[in-house]
């Protein structure tokens, strides 16, 4: 039973482009929300975050939009380089309920085109 | 400042034998984890632990144990591996509010 949902496995987008990636979740406990980077061999790293409380959070190129009626949110890169290409991983936790244990989705692969 | 470490980086067991994969954390967290990846499946949580001395399962726990040694070190065993826990495992802490993990550099395991 997955709770957090990426469709779409993988995205090409040319280089100066936005990238956009989806993530719905069903769990309405969830109030809080990451997006993970990983290159091949390496962990995943953080990226951005968002809270229940906000409805968009942005740093640098990477923006989080959430909608929290529709249990969904979209992480924008613009310009999109050729050093984002990686997978792309939602994750959403229920802090206030505390539980910090993260679910994850399946993951985005995301190719920049040069 | 090594953040999470994690031993072997990789490992090819027969199936039937043991080992553990070995995880330890310099950030002083509470919170450790351990995560198998699956191409298609994305990260799935096979064990949890809040502090030192206490575990919990999570979605995939079959097939293993763990061990919180103490509050640095957090070790996954699996007791007769089989084929279908092929896999890369990665060892996780989190900040005290679970605002954020950091992930070790994972173990590439393969079972024949």
């Amino acid at each position: 039973d997955q709770q957090v949902k990426q469709n779409s496995p993988s995205l090409s987008v040319q280089e100066g482009r936005i990238s956009i990636l989806n993530c719905d979740y069903t769990n309405s406990m969830f109030d809080y929300f990451l997006w993970y980077k990983k290159y091949p061999a390496e962990g995943p790293t953080f990226l951005i975050s968002i809270s229940s409380i906000k409805d968009k959070n942005e740093d640098g190129r990477f923006t989080v939009f959430l909608n929290k009626s529709a249990k969904h949110l979209s992480l924008h890169i613009v310009p999109s380089q050729p050093g984002d290409s990686a997978v792309y991983f939602c994750a959403a936790s229920g802090l206030r309920r505390g539980n910090n244990r993260l679910a994850f989705g399946k993951g985005n692969q995301v190719v920049v085109i040069p | 400042n090594a953040g999470v470490t994690q031993t072997p980086k990789f490992q090819v067991l027969k199936t039937g034998q043991s080992m553990t994969l070995q995880c330890a954390q310099d950030m002083n967290h509470n919170s450790m984890y351990w995560y198998r990846q699956d191409p298609g499946m994305g990260l799935r949580l096979i064990y949890y632990s809040a502090s030192e001395g206490t575990t919990d399962k999570g979605e995939v726990p079959n097939g293993y144990n763990v061990s919180r040694l103490n509050k640095r070190e957090f070790s996954l065993r699996l007791e007769s591996a089989a084929p279908s826990q092929t896999s890369v495992y990665f060892c996780a802490t989190s900040t005290p509010r679970g605002t954020e993990a950091f992930f070790g550099q994972g173990t590439r395991l393969t079972v024949v």
